[in-house]
This record gives structure tokens, sequence and C-alpha cells, in this order.
């Protein structure tokens, strides 16, 4: 049973791009987070998308956005990008309802590195 | 807006038992959780304790949970080399259905 997958594993963009990253959620999961871990933090919630919407969002700007496909697979768009996107960035997948109840899954991340 | 706080780092001798604090500030958290972080990959999930229990085992994993203080804890029993890692402690938010992390405690194990 495959877990999360994330693709690209490693990308390097210039300031001023846009980037696209990719994530597939477990299997039975229908409902995916996202998270940006830059360098010797924690990982900081950015949004989560069920049914194709955007329902919950974090403190991030609209640089940010994604998107939700029917097989709830999901993308992560940055535009404009800066030095400090340079982040791990991680993909959760959860079934819904959740309850908290030890349901999320973590893919091994993208390193998204601006220069 | 929530907060969650641990040491920064941790060394113990191989052998020994590892504890790995986390404070947080939500009182609404449903479930608290710990993850490992090994280098350059994601989130492993080791453990999570529900909010009205005070104690956790998992084989050498022990969770304390001190609610009133809002206060939790991963003990790890015979830590051994390979446990070397960063920690993370998360609570769940129901209404957010979101976690909210701490900043990471990395622990060394020396021979």
């Amino acid at each position: 049973d495959a877990g999360v997958t994330q693709s690209p594993t490693h990308l390097i963009k210039t300031r001023g791009q846009q980037v696209t990253l990719r994530c597939s959620p477990k299997s039975g999961h229908d409902t995916v987070s996202w998270y940006q871990q830059a360098l010797g933090q924690g990982p900081q919630f950015i949004f989560q998308y069920y049914e194709e919407e955007e329902r919950q969002r974090g403190n991030f700007p609209d640089r940010f956005s994604g998107h939700q496909f029917p097989n709830y697979s999901s993308e992560l768009n940055v535009n404009a990008l800066l030095l400090g996107d340079s982040a791990l960035y991680l993909c959760a997948s959860s079934p819904t309802p959740n309850r908290g109840q030890g349901g999320y899954t973590f893919g091994s991340g993208t390193r998204l590195t601006v220069v | 807006g929530e907060d969650v706080e641990q040491s920064l780092f941790l060394s113990v001798r191989e052998g020994d038992s590892s504890v790995i604090n986390c404070t947080y500030t939500d009182s609404s958290s449903t479930y608290l959780y710990w993850y490992k972080q090994e280098p350059g990959a994601g989130l492993q999930l080791l453990t999570y304790i529900f909010s009205n229990m005070d104690m956790k085992q998992d084989q050498r994993l022990t969770v304390l949970l001190n609610k009133k203080d809002k206060h939790l804890s991963l003990r790890i029993a015979d830590t051994q080399t390979g446990d070397s890692a960063i920690y993370f402690c998360a609570d769940y938010n129901n209404a957010g259905n979101m976690l909210t992390f701490g900043g990471g405690t990395r622990l060394m194990v020396k021979p």
C-alpha cells in the first residue's frame, strides 16, 4: 500500500519564478494538507483541501495557492518566489472524518531552494 | 494563536532513557502527537495520546500528559544510536482539523 507520494523530491528555482509541487495521498484518504518546514524549524500549516476546495488556511500570503483533483491528488503553487520560500514542503493526507486519531500520513517532502 | 514549545537539544548515552518535553497553549487540543524526523526525510508518526488520557505506553515509548499544566513528555527507554533524530510534538485541534508543531528537539545518542 503506497503511502503519500510527493514530486519532485528536490528542485531549484530563481527568485520571481513560479513553482508547482505535487502530492498523491495515501489510498483511502481524501483530505490533503500542505506544510512548510523551514530549515531548523517545525512544520507550519499552509492549507488543507477536501472535496476539491480549500477548507482551512494558515498564515500564508496569497502567493501560495493550491488545487485538489477528483482523484484526491493535490498541487501546491507558489508564485513570485522569494528567497524565504526555500524550505521542505510536506504533504499530509488524512481520511474524513479524521477526528485526529493518528490519521495523518506525511510524505517525504519536496526540498525547494530559491536562488 | 496556538503555540507549542520544545527544548532544542538533548544528548544521552546509548542505553540510557531519554525524556523529551513539550508545552502547548491550546486548551481545546484533542490529540497530541510525537513525530520523528531523520535527516533529509519526512515525518514519521511515533505515537499519539488522546487528551483525556494521562499516560500511554508503546514498547520503548511512554507518553505522559499533564493536561492541567499543558505539558507533554516522551520517554524513550534503552535509547539506541538509531534513535538519533529530531522529535516534534504537535497538537491537533478538532475545530481546525490541523496540526500545530513545536520547533523540534534534536536528540543525539552517544555510543
